[in-house]
C-alpha cells in the first residue's frame, strides 16, 4: 500500500485566496483525520470521519474552513478566505479504528504558505 | 492546565547516552499512551503504545506509564544517530478515536 496521499506537498497562495488540501487514506480504513501543525500549538486535530461521515469538527477553528468526505478513498481540507495565520502544516492520518484505534498512519503533509 | 505537556527541547546527547523523554497530563480518563516519531519533514509514526500503566519494552525503547502520576516517559537506550527526529507523546481515552498530543520534543543525537 502506498501509505495516505496528500496533495499539493506544498501551497504558497494570497490572503483572501481559497486552498484545498486533498487526502486520499489507506484502502479499508475506517477512520480519517485532518490536522494542523505549527510550532506555536504542536499538532492539533481539525476534525475526523468514520465510513465518509464528520463525527467531530470541534477543532474547526473557524467557518473559512470546512472538510468533506465524499467517497471513501478522497477527503478535502478547504480554507476560504484564507489568512496568514493558517499558514501551518497540514496533516491528514487514517487507521483502521476498532482493534487498533490508537493507530493512525499519517500522511507527508501539506505546507501552507498564506502570505 | 493543558491535557498535554512535554518539554519541547531541544535535546542533544551523544551516540550512545540513554534517552529520556517525558510527558505529564491531566485528565484522568486517558487510558492508551503512545510515543509517534516525526522525521525531519515527515508526518509522524506511531513508534510504541501502552495501555494503562506499566513497562513496555521493544528493543531498545522503553515506554513507562505512571498513571498515579499521571506522568509517561519514553527511554532510548544506545541512542543512534538515526534516532534524530521529534518525538511526540499520544493520550486517547477509551472509547475514543481522538489523539491528543503533546507539542514534542526534537531529539538530536550526535555521531
Amino acid at each position: 500500500d502506498a501509505g495516505v496521499i496528500q496533495s499539493p506537498r506544498h501551497e504558497v497562495t494570497e490572503m483572501g485566496q481559497e486552498v484545498t488540501l486533498r487526502c486520499k487514506p489507506i484502502s479499508g480504513h475506517d477512520y480519517l483525520f485532518w490536522y494542523r501543525q505549527t510550532m506555536m500549538r504542536g499538532l492539533e486535530l481539525l476534525i475526523y470521519f468514520n465510513n465518509n461521515v464528520p463525527i467531530d469538527d470541534s477543532g474547526m477553528p473557524e467557518d473559512r474552513f470546512s472538510a468533506k468526505m465524499p467517497n471513501a478513498s478522497f477527503s478535502t481540507l478547504k480554507i476560504q478566505p484564507s489568512e496568514p495565520r493558517d499558514s501551518a502544516v497540514y496533516f491528514c492520518a487514517s487507521s483502521r479504528g476498532a482493534g487498533r484505534r490508537y493507530e493512525q498512519y499519517f500522511g507527508p503533509g501539506t505546507r501552507l504558505t498564506v502570505t | 492546565q493543558k491535557e498535554v505537556e512535554q518539554d519541547p527541547g531541544p535535546l542533544s546527547v551523544p551516540e550512545g547516552a540513554i534517552v529520556s523523554l517525558n510527558c505529564t497530563y491531566s485528565n484522568s480518563a486517558f487510558q492508551y499512551f503512545m510515543w509517534y516519531r516525526q522525521y525531519s519533514r515527515k508526518g509522524p509514526e506511531l513508534l510504541m503504545y501502552t495501555y494503562s500503566s506499566g513497562n513496555k519494552e521493544d528493543g531498545r525503547f522503553t515506554a513507562q506509564v505512571d498513571k498515579s502520576s499521571k506522568y509517561i516517559s519514553l527511554f532510548i537506550r544506545d541512542s543512534q544517530p538515526s534516532d534524530s527526529a521529534t518525538y511526540l507523546c499520544a493520550l486517547q481515552q477509551g472509547g475514543s478515536e481522538k489523539l491528543v498530543f503533546g507539542k514534542g520534543t526534537k531529539l538530536t543525537v550526535n555521531p
